[in-house]
């Protein structure tokens, strides 16, 4: 079966600062790979994904994700966070044969001014 | 264009009650997929509707069903509840279905259930 890992609950990090948030999946077939954000008491929003193509996607509110093959991972990055980018963070996987969206823990990320 | 509705936002019952919750998708999306989010099992899948008929199915008991109207909202309806059940319940739509819906899914801003 298909997972998700994301090996860091909570990350924090100063504003300005870069950031990279953690994801590995374990599936056989091409993945499709997808990276959300919630606040506090909202739903989900998509911030990219990668199905096919170019393995480096950009996303919105100016995310970036990189898709690698050999080593299982879709890490998300932000070259400068901001305030606002305070949420909980989603890594999630599909694919052929299993088309079902399974989800990691989340990386909770807190800014600090 | 409206987003994703969910109702109620929140709700209390009372252990071995039923609830129905109501998704009512983006206009033109004909995909509905519902969520359960808890602090211990985090986001799990629990069905997607596509064109009224239930595409999947996640690992969940035959307490919890659901169904999808002609114009695409869905209601969820979990049966003989129990404290476990209380949880964010997300729905979110979609133009097309399975993977394809993915690239393209909105969510709602969730219904609170708890159940007491």
């Amino acid at each position: 079966a298909q997972s998700v890992t994301q090996p860091d609950i909570h990350i924090t990090v100063s504003e300005g600062a870069s950031l990279e948030l953690r994801c590995n999946y374990s599936y056989g077939a091409t993945p499709y790979l997808f990276w959300y954000v919630q606040s506090p008491g909202q739903g989900l929003q998509l911030l990219l994904k990668y199905f096919s193509g170019d393995t480096l996607v950009q996303g919105i509110k100016g995310f970036e994700a990189e898709f690698k093959r050999s080593q299982s991972s879709f890490n998300l990055r932000k070259p400068s966070v901001h305030w606002s980018d305070a949420a909980e963070y989603f890594c999630a996987v599909a694919a052929f044969g299993n088309e079902k969206l399974t989800f990691g823990t989340g990386t909770r990320l807190t800014i600090i001014p | 264009k409206a987003g994703v509705t969910q109702t109620p936002r929140y709700l209390i019952k009372t252990r071995g009650q039923q609830v129905t919750l109501s998704c009512s998708p983006i206009s033109g999306h004909r995909s509905v997929s519902w969520y359960q989010q808890t602090p211990g099992q985090g986001l799990q899948f629990l069905f997607e509707y596509f064109s009224e008929t239930q595409r999947n199915k996640g690992n969940f008991p035959g307490r919890f069903s659901g169904r999808q109207f002609s114009n695409s909202r869905s209601e969820m309806n979990v049966s003989t509840l129990e404290l476990g059940d209380s949880a964010l319940y997300l729905c979110a739509s979609s133009p097309n279905s399975g993977l394809a819906g993915f690239i393209e899914q909105y969510f709602g801003p969730g219904t609170r259930l708890t159940v007491t």
